[in-house]
Formats: structure tokens, C-alpha cells, sequence
């Protein structure tokens, strides 16, 4: 059950908007998203409970397809500190669907 | 002012001898979890713990043990440890499942030779 992201790399140059995608073939509770830097731990970006509701945080938001079971994370006008590796973690529900499972990560690399 | 942290940081171990990682927080948050992560694979749950002396397994928990017996520190216990279990583990903690993030630890590189 583990979410599915896409794409596994992508790279940029400064300025350029990037999408990346994480798809579930089960029914979504909740999606969050993370971004970790190497060497460095993951760090929460945000969290879309089910409801189709898009969030924003500085110039990244995201959005949640509940019919699609599938979450889309915008960056917008990329900075060199947006580089990192990004990962979708995806909630089913109550008791011990209630953790998050996550997916392998999108490669993101912003050039100058 | 981290509200988690891990030790060690970097550990060296023989196959076959048992190794604790421990996970402390100063948020007193319910929930603790602790991951695994490898390259090809991302993050993978091991343990969780939803309360003390409340724990139960993840998609990974063969080979490991955990203990809560305080809000603030859980366990993670490599009964014997072999070689598929280098890994970079990651503890995490959050105050509710439903509507708050995970904050992670810094992580403990642990190599097992």
C-alpha cells in the first residue's frame, strides 16, 4: 500500500514551477508532505485531510483528489532552497491505519 | 530547543549483538514512531507507540523490539543485530494523527558489520 510518487527526479532551473504527484490505490485518509535535504531529517510541509482541500505554504501548496486518491505538491517559482528530496506519506485511517506510510521520494534539484 | 532527539548519532556494531536507540522528546506528545530508511526505499515503520507501555508493529518490526515506559523515551532494541539492518533510523513524534505533522529526530546511522 504504499504511495506511489511521481516523478522519481526532476530538475530545475530557478524560477521554473514543478509538480509532483503521489497516487494511492486505497482510500485516503490524510496525505502530508515532507521535504528532507541530505544529511538532514525529514521536515513536515503540510498536511491535506480528505475533502479535496488545497493548502499553501510560502510558494508550495498542495492539493487532495479524494476521488483520484491522489495529492499533488506545487512549487512555484523554485529557489535553490527548495532542492531536496520530497515524500508523500499517506493515512488510511483510524487505530493502526492511522500511521503513515510513505512513499520513495521525488528528487527535486534547483539549479541557478 | 529540538523537542526530539536521538542517540546515538553514529554507531559501529558486530553482527549478533543486540544495540538500543533511543528516541527522547520534550513535547509530551502521544504518539512515537520510529523508521527506517533506505536508499530505494524511503521511510518504513518499524515500531509505533501510541501511549506508555502501548506499542504495537509496523510494516517492518522483524529483528526489533521497542519499549515505552515514559511519556518522553522510546526504545528501539535490535535483538541481534545482521547486516540488512545497517540503516539511517528516524525517530518521529505527533501530538495527533488526524490533523498535526511528524517532527523528526536528526537520525542514528547505525552500520552493522
Amino acid at each position: 500500500q504504499q504511495p506511489v510518487q511521481s516523478p522519481q527526479a526532476v530538475i530545475l532551473r530557478e524560477g521554473e514551477d514543478a509538480v509532483i504527484n503521489c497516487s494511492s490505490s486505497k482510500a485516503l485518509y490524510s496525505v502530508h508532505w515532507y521535504r528532507q535535504k541530505h544529511g538532514e531529517a525529514p521536515v513536515f510541509l503540510m498536511i491535506l485531510l480528505k475533502g479535496g482541500e488545497q493548502k499553501g505554504h510560502e510558494k508550495i501548496s498542495a492539493s487532495f483528489n479524494e476521488k483520484k486518491q491522489q495529492s499533488s505538491l506545487y512549487l512555484t517559482a523554485s529557489q535553490l532552497s527548495y532542492s531536496g528530496t520530497y515524500f508523500c506519506g499517506t493515512e488510511y485511517g483510524g487505530g493502526s491505519q492511522g500511521n503513515l506510510i510513505f512513499g520513495k521520494g521525488t528528487k527535486l534539484s534547483v539549479k541557478p | 530547543d529540538a523537542g526530539i532527539t536521538q542517540s546515538p548519532r553514529h554507531k559501529v556494531t558486530e553482527t549478533g549483538t543486540p544495540v538500543t536507540l533511543r528516541c527522547h522528546q520534550t513535547e509530551n506528545h502521544r504518539y512515537m514512531y520510529w523508521y527506517r530508511q533506505d536508499p530505494g526505499h524511503g521511510l518504513r515503520l518499524i515500531h509505533y507507540s501510541y501511549g506508555v507501555k502501548d506499542t504495537d508493529k509496523g510494516e517492518v518490526s522483524d529483528g526489533y523490539s521497542v519499549s515505552r515506559s515514559k511519556t518522553e523515551d522510546f526504545l528501539l532494541t535490535l535483538e541481534s543485530a545482521t547486516s540488512s539492518q545497517t540503516s539511517v533510523y528516524f525517530c518521529a513524534i505527533s501530538r495527533d494523527r488526524a490533523n498535526y505533522g511528524y517532527t523528526f529526530g536528526s537520525g542514528t546511522r547505525l552500520t552493522v558489520v
